[in-house]
Protein backbone atom coordinates (compact mmCIF):
# COMPACT_ATOMS: atom_id res chain seq x y z
CA UNK A 1 0.00 0.00 0.00
CA UNK A 2 1.50 3.09 -1.09
CA UNK A 3 0.92 6.06 1.69
CA UNK A 4 2.91 8.46 -0.41
CA UNK A 5 2.30 9.06 -3.97
CA UNK A 6 4.27 11.18 -6.27
CA UNK A 7 1.60 10.60 -9.49
CA UNK A 8 4.02 12.77 -12.06
CA UNK A 9 6.75 10.34 -13.28
CA UNK A 10 8.41 13.58 -14.54
CA UNK A 11 8.04 17.31 -15.44
CA UNK A 12 9.84 19.19 -18.03
CA UNK A 13 9.92 23.45 -17.40
CA UNK A 14 11.93 26.08 -18.97
CA UNK A 15 14.64 27.96 -17.06
CA UNK A 16 13.26 30.55 -15.55
CA UNK A 17 10.06 29.42 -15.14
CA UNK A 18 8.09 27.85 -11.65
CA UNK A 19 8.51 24.07 -11.55
CA UNK A 20 5.61 22.43 -9.11
CA UNK A 21 5.99 19.17 -8.15
CA UNK A 22 3.34 17.12 -6.33
CA UNK A 23 2.77 14.97 -3.59
CA UNK A 24 -0.37 13.20 -2.25
CA UNK A 25 -0.48 10.87 0.98
CA UNK A 26 -3.07 8.68 2.72
CA UNK A 27 -2.24 8.08 6.14
CA UNK A 28 -3.36 10.95 8.47
CA UNK A 29 -0.71 10.17 11.46
CA UNK A 30 2.21 11.57 9.33
CA UNK A 31 2.81 15.10 10.77
CA UNK A 32 6.06 15.82 9.21
CA UNK A 33 7.02 16.32 5.48
CA UNK A 34 9.71 16.37 3.59
CA UNK A 35 12.01 16.78 -0.01
CA UNK A 36 14.76 15.22 -1.26
CA UNK A 37 16.60 15.72 -4.18
CA UNK A 38 18.99 13.32 -5.93
CA UNK A 39 21.12 13.35 -8.74
CA UNK A 40 22.70 10.02 -10.51
CA UNK A 41 24.79 8.36 -8.61
CA UNK A 42 24.25 10.20 -5.56
CA UNK A 43 22.09 9.21 -2.57
CA UNK A 44 19.03 11.77 -1.86
CA UNK A 45 20.11 15.01 -0.19
CA UNK A 46 17.40 17.31 2.13
CA UNK A 47 16.14 19.86 0.46
CA UNK A 48 13.52 21.49 2.53
CA UNK A 49 10.44 19.93 5.29
CA UNK A 50 7.36 21.60 6.57
CA UNK A 51 5.77 20.32 9.87
CA UNK A 52 1.70 19.46 10.28
CA UNK A 53 1.46 22.49 12.31
CA UNK A 54 2.32 25.11 8.92
CA UNK A 55 0.79 25.45 5.56
CA UNK A 56 4.00 27.22 4.06
CA UNK A 57 7.89 26.87 4.52
CA UNK A 58 10.15 29.15 2.32
CA UNK A 59 14.20 28.54 1.62
CA UNK A 60 15.62 30.57 -1.10
CA UNK A 61 13.90 29.48 -4.47
CA UNK A 62 12.22 26.50 -2.84
CA UNK A 63 8.82 26.87 -1.16
CA UNK A 64 6.53 23.85 0.72
CA UNK A 65 2.76 24.21 0.71
CA UNK A 66 0.93 21.61 2.90
CA UNK A 67 -2.96 21.11 2.28
CA UNK A 68 -3.73 19.01 5.36
CA UNK A 69 -6.90 18.56 4.59
CA UNK A 70 -6.68 17.44 0.92
CA UNK A 71 -3.46 15.10 2.24
CA UNK A 72 -2.01 16.97 -0.36
CA UNK A 73 2.12 18.97 -0.40
CA UNK A 74 3.76 20.59 -3.56
CA UNK A 75 7.13 21.67 -3.88
CA UNK A 76 7.68 25.05 -5.53
CA UNK A 77 11.00 26.25 -7.08
CA UNK A 78 10.96 29.89 -8.43
CA UNK A 79 12.81 30.85 -10.84
CA UNK A 80 13.71 26.93 -12.29
CA UNK A 81 17.93 26.43 -12.93
CA UNK A 82 19.30 23.50 -15.19
CA UNK A 83 21.36 22.37 -12.01
CA UNK A 84 17.70 21.82 -10.31
CA UNK A 85 17.51 18.46 -12.71
CA UNK A 86 17.18 15.84 -10.83
CA UNK A 87 14.72 13.73 -8.82
CA UNK A 88 12.81 14.67 -6.66
CA UNK A 89 11.30 12.36 -3.25
CA UNK A 90 8.79 13.58 -1.37
CA UNK A 91 8.81 11.81 2.36
CA UNK A 92 6.69 12.28 5.42
CA UNK A 93 7.20 10.77 8.79
CA UNK A 94 5.34 10.59 12.18
CA UNK A 95 7.30 12.60 14.38
CA UNK A 96 4.95 12.44 18.04
CA UNK A 97 6.77 10.95 20.35
CA UNK A 98 10.08 10.73 18.49
CA UNK A 99 10.63 7.22 18.08
CA UNK A 100 10.42 7.61 14.85
CA UNK A 101 12.24 10.17 13.68
CA UNK A 102 14.18 9.23 10.60
CA UNK A 103 11.77 6.78 9.75
CA UNK A 104 10.17 8.39 6.02
CA UNK A 105 8.26 7.05 4.00
CA UNK A 106 9.09 8.23 0.37
CA UNK A 107 6.76 8.58 -2.83
CA UNK A 108 8.13 7.26 -6.07
CA UNK A 109 10.10 10.35 -7.51
CA UNK A 110 9.67 12.52 -10.29
CA UNK A 111 12.09 13.02 -12.73
CA UNK A 112 12.59 17.27 -13.30
CA UNK A 113 14.33 18.32 -16.01
CA UNK A 114 15.13 21.70 -16.43
CA UNK A 115 16.23 23.60 -19.64
CA UNK A 116 18.01 26.22 -20.72
CA UNK B 1 35.42 13.69 2.12
CA UNK B 2 33.77 13.68 5.38
CA UNK B 3 30.07 12.44 4.09
CA UNK B 4 28.77 8.92 4.50
CA UNK B 5 30.42 6.00 2.78
CA UNK B 6 29.48 2.96 2.00
CA UNK B 7 31.26 -0.65 0.16
CA UNK B 8 30.99 -1.78 -1.56
CA UNK B 9 29.29 0.43 -4.61
CA UNK B 10 28.36 -2.68 -6.54
CA UNK B 11 27.69 -6.51 -5.51
CA UNK B 12 27.19 -9.06 -8.12
CA UNK B 13 26.50 -12.37 -6.39
CA UNK B 14 24.77 -16.00 -7.39
CA UNK B 15 21.46 -16.78 -5.87
CA UNK B 16 21.98 -18.39 -2.08
CA UNK B 17 24.96 -16.68 -1.38
CA UNK B 18 25.34 -14.25 1.95
CA UNK B 19 26.54 -10.94 1.64
CA UNK B 20 27.35 -8.32 3.92
CA UNK B 21 27.54 -4.61 3.09
CA UNK B 22 29.29 -1.84 4.61
CA UNK B 23 28.71 1.66 6.01
CA UNK B 24 30.66 4.25 7.65
CA UNK B 25 28.48 7.33 8.69
CA UNK B 26 29.47 11.04 9.27
CA UNK B 27 31.59 10.74 12.82
CA UNK B 28 29.18 12.95 15.10
CA UNK B 29 25.88 11.75 14.14
CA UNK B 30 24.24 9.29 16.37
CA UNK B 31 21.01 7.96 13.97
CA UNK B 32 22.13 5.65 11.61
CA UNK B 33 19.68 4.12 8.77
CA UNK B 34 19.24 1.54 6.64
CA UNK B 35 17.08 1.97 3.11
CA UNK B 36 16.46 -0.28 0.43
CA UNK B 37 15.34 1.21 -3.16
CA UNK B 38 14.53 -0.38 -6.44
CA UNK B 39 13.87 0.93 -10.11
CA UNK B 40 11.60 3.59 -10.05
CA UNK B 41 10.41 3.39 -6.71
CA UNK B 42 11.67 6.04 -3.66
CA UNK B 43 13.64 4.27 -0.56
CA UNK B 44 12.24 2.10 1.42
CA UNK B 45 13.06 2.08 5.29
CA UNK B 46 14.37 -1.28 6.90
CA UNK B 47 15.58 -0.02 9.80
CA UNK B 48 18.03 2.02 11.86
CA UNK B 49 19.98 2.51 15.06
CA UNK B 50 20.70 5.13 17.60
CA UNK B 51 24.08 4.98 18.45
CA UNK B 52 24.71 0.87 18.91
CA UNK B 53 20.85 0.31 19.73
CA UNK B 54 18.66 -0.95 16.90
CA UNK B 55 15.47 0.27 17.40
CA UNK B 56 13.33 -0.31 14.97
CA UNK B 57 13.11 -2.61 12.12
CA UNK B 58 10.90 -2.71 9.17
CA UNK B 59 8.37 -5.38 9.30
CA UNK B 60 9.26 -6.32 5.19
CA UNK B 61 12.89 -7.14 6.33
CA UNK B 62 12.81 -11.50 6.55
CA UNK B 63 15.02 -12.90 9.01
CA UNK B 64 17.68 -13.55 6.02
CA UNK B 65 18.59 -10.21 6.59
CA UNK B 66 20.64 -8.75 10.08
CA UNK B 67 21.96 -5.20 10.50
CA UNK B 68 24.66 -4.24 13.40
CA UNK B 69 26.35 -1.21 14.69
CA UNK B 70 28.65 -2.29 17.47
CA UNK B 71 29.99 0.64 19.29
CA UNK B 72 27.91 3.18 17.82
CA UNK B 73 30.14 3.71 15.34
CA UNK B 74 29.87 2.11 11.79
CA UNK B 75 27.37 -0.57 10.02
CA UNK B 76 26.91 -3.73 8.20
CA UNK B 77 23.89 -5.53 6.71
CA UNK B 78 24.31 -8.79 6.17
CA UNK B 79 21.67 -10.76 3.84
CA UNK B 80 21.99 -14.78 4.25
CA UNK B 81 20.66 -16.85 1.10
CA UNK B 82 20.27 -14.07 -1.47
CA UNK B 83 17.42 -14.12 -3.37
CA UNK B 84 16.96 -12.44 -7.22
CA UNK B 85 14.44 -10.31 -5.04
CA UNK B 86 16.98 -9.03 -2.84
CA UNK B 87 18.57 -7.10 -6.11
CA UNK B 88 17.67 -3.31 -4.88
CA UNK B 89 20.23 -0.54 -4.17
CA UNK B 90 21.11 -0.58 -0.71
CA UNK B 91 21.34 2.90 0.92
CA UNK B 92 22.42 4.17 4.36
CA UNK B 93 22.26 7.46 6.10
CA UNK B 94 23.26 9.22 9.47
CA UNK B 95 21.90 12.19 11.09
CA UNK B 96 22.21 13.98 13.99
CA UNK B 97 18.78 13.31 16.40
CA UNK B 98 18.44 16.99 16.75
CA UNK B 99 18.48 17.48 13.00
CA UNK B 100 16.66 14.54 12.51
CA UNK B 101 14.77 15.48 9.56
CA UNK B 102 18.25 15.85 7.44
CA UNK B 103 19.53 12.72 6.32
CA UNK B 104 22.77 12.24 5.07
CA UNK B 105 23.02 9.73 2.48
CA UNK B 106 25.75 7.53 0.91
CA UNK B 107 25.92 6.67 -2.54
CA UNK B 108 24.62 3.29 -1.92
CA UNK B 109 25.38 -0.37 -2.75
CA UNK B 110 23.90 -2.07 -5.93
CA UNK B 111 23.46 -5.57 -5.11
CA UNK B 112 22.61 -8.04 -8.16
CA UNK B 113 21.26 -11.24 -7.60
CA UNK B 114 22.12 -13.59 -10.77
Amino acid sequence: DQQVKQNSPSLSVQEGRISILNCDYTNSMFDYFLWYKKYPAEGPTFLISISSIKDKNEDGRFTVFLNKSAKHLSLHIVPSQPGDSAVYFCAASVSAGGTSYGKLTFGQGTILTVHP
Amino acid sequence: DTGVSQDPRHKITKRGQNVTFRCDPISEHNRLYWYRQTLGQGPEFLTYFQNEAQLEKSRLLSDRFSAERPKGSFSTLEIQRTEQGDSAMYLCASSLLVDWEKLFFGSGTQLSVL
